[in-house]
């Protein structure tokens, strides 16, 4: 299966900071979704981006499939965006693989 | 809004017991999809299914299986629970829409055995 790899594991900030996650994927993928999940433990979709950049207000993302690899830009931070950001890449929504993901801290 | 709905957020069960987790969707998804997370590993599939009564193994089906009898509705079943499968459980579903496929999770089932 693919092998997904995050970094950093940790990363704190203090709140305004912007911050760069990265995935890289081992294999060719047609679906990649970026994941945040809360301290409450709840997974919310925040992007599906198998390739290309999208933008959603302060958050955005680029996949650049040729070279595997996907980035989560976090601009101006905020307390509530703490907890871990997981990207899953795969061939199709039925072969997701998640990787170990970013455990984000923002101070205030 | 898509609802995925694990009907208990924390579980305690006994070594052996034969333990069944519920999930349920309401937005007609055809595919379903049972992780479990444990700490420094991420989600790992368990069992998806794309349709009633079909089923496919994820990365570590052992000691589970699944049942799909309604298309909204996917139940995880530990045959013989061990303590080894003590963690976290994500229920999700997603469409077979070609144009936008994100899986929706459920809050998750904090399973305990002792």
């Amino acid at each position: 299966g693919i092998q997904v790899e995050q970094s950093p594991p940790d990363l704190i900030l203090q709140e305004g900071a912007n911050s760069t996650l990265r995935c890289n994927f081992s294999d060719s993928v047609n679906n990649l979704q970026w994941f945040h999940q809360n301290p409450w433990g709840q997974l919310i979709n925040l992007f599906y981006i198998p390739s290309g950049t999208k933008q959603n207000g302060r958050l955005s993302a680029t996949t650049v499939a040729t070279e595997r690899y996907s980035l989560l830009y976090i601009s101006s931070s905020q307390t509530t965006d703490s907890g871990v950001y997981f990207c899953a890449p795969g061939r199709n929504n039925n072969d997701m693989r998640f990787g170990a993901g970013t455990r984000l801290t923002v101070k205030p | 809004d898509v609802k995925v709905t694990q009907s208990s957020r924390y579980l305690v069960k006994r070594t052996g017991e034969k333990v069944f987790l519920e999930c349920v969707q309401d937005m007609d998804h055809e595919n379903m999809f049972w992780y479990r997370q444990d700490p420094g590993l991420g989600l790992r599939l368990i069992y998806f299914s794309y349709d009633v009564k079909m089923k496919e193994k994820g990365d570590i089906p052992e000691g589970y299986s699944v049942s799909r009898e309604k298309k909204e509705r996917f139940s995880l079943i530990l045959e013989s629970a061990s303590t080894n499968q003590t963690s976290m459980y994500l229920c999700a579903s997603s469409s077979i829409d070609r144009e936008n496929q994100p899986q929706h999770f459920g809050d998750g089932t904090r399973l305990s055995i002792l």
